[in-house]
């Protein structure tokens, strides 16, 4: 069971537009910057959005992100078949166990 | 260019222990936060534990503490995982990775824990 809760998965049509949300608690996501990671099959993960909407250099802005109280969103736009992935929010959390936390994945499929 | 490759990883029995090593190229590690995070077969990511760019703080998983030690050599850009007493539930393809975000990623390696 994550500490972050993300939708097992959501599909989409491709050029059509598309949100995955994650939700956790005032230890991690509303108090700390919130990560997004595409993974695609047989890769590592590569960060898409951090400080919860920012582009690192070369993510298209297609990808965007936001965050609201204790829960953020990961939109991207004009789908592409090449969007097929596994993506991941992550943050930090404050509380006893402090450390980094991870949701458990959302399988997005462009159909 | 940002490079991190870890190695290490391999089979190894229950009860035992393996070093895995990150090397790291292309930026002032000794300037950056560290992490290792795993992902078992099929499964989601997991994070493993952080340490700061001094080693003055350091961080575990509940399900690692006390069996895994992370630590890093700044004069060699090298960030390390000692586990001890692996379990079948460690086996993972184990990465390092590079704060901020983290955003930078070795392509990880697999340890396998299996009598």
């Amino acid at each position: 069971q994550s500490v972050l809760t993300q939708p097992p998965s959501v599909s989409a049509a491709p050029g059509q537009k598309v949100t995955i949300s994650c939700s956790g608690s005032s230890s991690n996501i509303g108090n700390n910057y919130v990560s997004w990671y595409q993974q695609l099959p047989g890769t590592a993960p590569k960060l898409l959005i951090y400080e919860n909407n920012k582009r690192p250099s070369g993510i298209p802005d297609r990808f965007s992100g936001s965050k609201s109280g204790t829960s953020a969103t990961l939109g991207i736009t004009g789908l592409q078949t090449g969007d097929e992935a596994d993506y991941y929010c992550g943050t930090w959390d404050s509380s006893l166990s402090a450390g980094r936390v991870f949701g458990g994945g959302t399988k997005l499929t462009v159909l | 260019e940002v490079q991190l490759v870890e190695s290490g990883g391999g089979l190894v029995k229950p009860g035992g222990s393996l070093r895995l090593s990150c090397a790291a190229s292309g930026f002032t590690f000794s300037s950056y936060s560290m992490n290792w995070v795993r992902q078992a077969p099929g499964k989601g990511l997991e994070w493993v534990s952080s340490i700061s760019s001094s080693s003055s703080y350091i961080y575990y998983a509940d399900s690692v503490k006390g069996r895994f030690t992370i630590s890093r050599d700044n004069a060699k850009n090298s960030l390390y995982l000692q586990m001890n007493s692996l379990r079948a539930e460690d086996t993972a393809v184990y990465y390092c990775a590079r704060d901020p975000g983290p955003g930078h990623w070795g392509q990880g390696t697999l340890v396998t824990v299996s009598s």
